[in-house]
């Protein structure tokens, strides 16, 4: 079956330091891959995605490079700030199981301190 | 632009009793999803629906049911409240699942004591 592996949280940083949480991943066809955020009291919003192999998703400073080889999604950023605050989710959509929906990992959820 | 709206917000049931968290979109998506989020654990599905008429189980679909009489609306049924029900439940909807476009409501803490 899929699955997806994300490193533990709680993650603490400073303000402006770099960021990566680690996503790797186990599918049994060609999957899609995907990162949400959960801001506190919220749902999850789509913050980035890939469709295939060496695509590179960004968004509001986020970056993330579909890598099949590996088969990891790590989500980076260059300089956090407090308002990223949150619990960030990778997720797959494998295209061989229909409309199965998202399989998400545990989540990480990332302080950023002032 | 409501996009998918969730009641109750927060519930407390006691063991046994019943209820129905509802869920609407107004984006026309034929795809519409129910997860429950515990701590620790990510987001399980527990049952999904691919147009009006149609729905299926998903990882988690024990304890609930479902039904998508209209594209619009897609309410998730608790017949007997148990406590391993306490979660935190979440209603998404798509237009293009192999996307991961998912739209997702605020949410329904619900407690069973």
């Amino acid at each position: 079956g899929n699955s997806v592996t994300q490193m533990e949280g709680p993650v603490t940083l400073s303000e402006e330091a770099f960021l990566t949480i680690n996503c790797t991943y186990t599918a049994t066809g060609y999957p899609s891959l995907f990162w949400y955020v959960q801001y506190p009291g919220e749902g999850l919003q789509l913050l980035l995605k890939a469709t295939k192999a060496d695509d590179k998703g960004s968004n509001k400073g986020f970056e993330a490079t579909y890598r099949k080889e590996t088969t990891s999604f790590h989500l980076e950023k260059g300089s956090v700030q407090v308002s990223d605050s949150a619990v960030y989710f990778c997720a797959l959509w494998d295209s061989g199981g229909g409309a199965d929906g998202l399989t998400f990992g545990k989540g990480t959820h990332l302080i950023i301190q002032p | 632009n409501a996009g998918v709206t969730q009641t109750p917000k927060f519930r407390i049931l006691k063991i046994g009793q019943s209820m129905t968290l509802q869920c609407a979109q107004d984006m026309n998506h034929n795809y519409m999803y129910w997860y429950r989020q515990d701590p620790g654990m990510g987001l399980k599905l527990i049952y999904y629906s691919v147009g009006a008429g149609i729905t299926d189980k998903g990882e988690v679909p024990n304890g609930y049911n479902v039904s998508r009489s209209t594209t619009e609306d897609f309410p998730l049924r608790l017949e007997l409240a148990a406590p391993s029900q306490t979660s935190v439940y979440f209603c998404a909807s798509s237009p293009r699942p192999h996307l991961g476009e998912a739209f997702f409501g605020q949410g329904t803490r619900l407690t069973v004591v």
